[in-house]
């Protein structure tokens, strides 16, 4: 089964700065793909950036980047120059296992960008 | 320019009064999901239409019905909800079923039950 963890509750970041937020993975697929979602408190998710793990070099999406790491089983997402609209939850998602589409998120992080 | 729209953003219905909430969109997608998304928790998926083809959930409770007459339409009955089914209801769809199609989502019906 797949798992997904995203071990940071809430995390704060000043305008203008850059901000990590962490994703680990569990999956016996060998062949998988990592989405980042954005919800806002208004409730809609929107879909940031995906990455599949064949993929040679990492997502990059505007501001948004995700950090790839195989070996540890990691896909952290970036996102630089933060704005006060960048203030949401965030959700790591994964696809597969043993329902192909069907995605398992993670808890979420939520993102509070002070001005 | 919404592609995903559900209506309506907010809907408060009665304990045991049956509700239908809608999604419609304009992207042609083979796929649409339901979720059900509790305060502070991650979206749950309930049940999938590839096409015509329903695929429920094992943990979906049987209060969940859904129906997608046609490609552009998908609709969530709740046929007796209770006080534990106040949540967001989230509509998605994708392109296609598989492990790299990402899912487009709808704002969202925030659904209060009293």
């Amino acid at each position: 089964a797949q798992k997904i963890t995203q071990t940071q509750p809430g995390m704060f970041v000043q305008e203008k700065e850059a901000v990590t937020l962490d994703c680990t993975y569990d999956t016996s697929d060998p062949s998988y793909g990592l989405f980042w979602y954005k919800q806002p408190s208004s409730g809609e998710m929107i879909f940031l950036i995906y990455q599949g793990s064949y993929d040679q070099q990492n997502a990059t999406e505007g501001r948004y980047s995700l950090n790839f790491q195989k070996a540890r089983k990691s896909a952290n997402l970036v996102i630089s120059a933060s704005q006060l609209g960048d203030s949401a939850m965030y959700f790591c998602a994964m696809p597969g296992g043993t329902s192909y589409g069907k995605l398992t998120f993670g808890q979420g992080t939520i993102l509070t960008v002070h001005p | 320019d919404a592609m995903v729209i559900q209506n309506p953003r907010y809907q408060v219905t009665q304990f045991g009064k049956p509700v239908t909430l809608s999604c419609s969109q304009t992207l042609n997608h083979n796929v649409m999901y339901w979720y059900q998304q509790k305060s502070s928790q991650a979206p749950k998926l309930l049940f999938h239409y590839y096409d015509k083809d329903f695929n429920n959930e094992a943990d979906t409770p049987d209060n969940f019905q859904s129906r997608r007459p046609n490609t552009s339409f998908c609709f969530l009955d709740i046929r007796s909800p209770g006080l534990g089914d106040a949540a967001m209801y989230l509509c998605a769809t994708s392109r296609d079923w598989g492990a790299n199609q990402p899912q487009h989502f709808g704002d969202g019906t925030r659904l209060s039950i009293l």
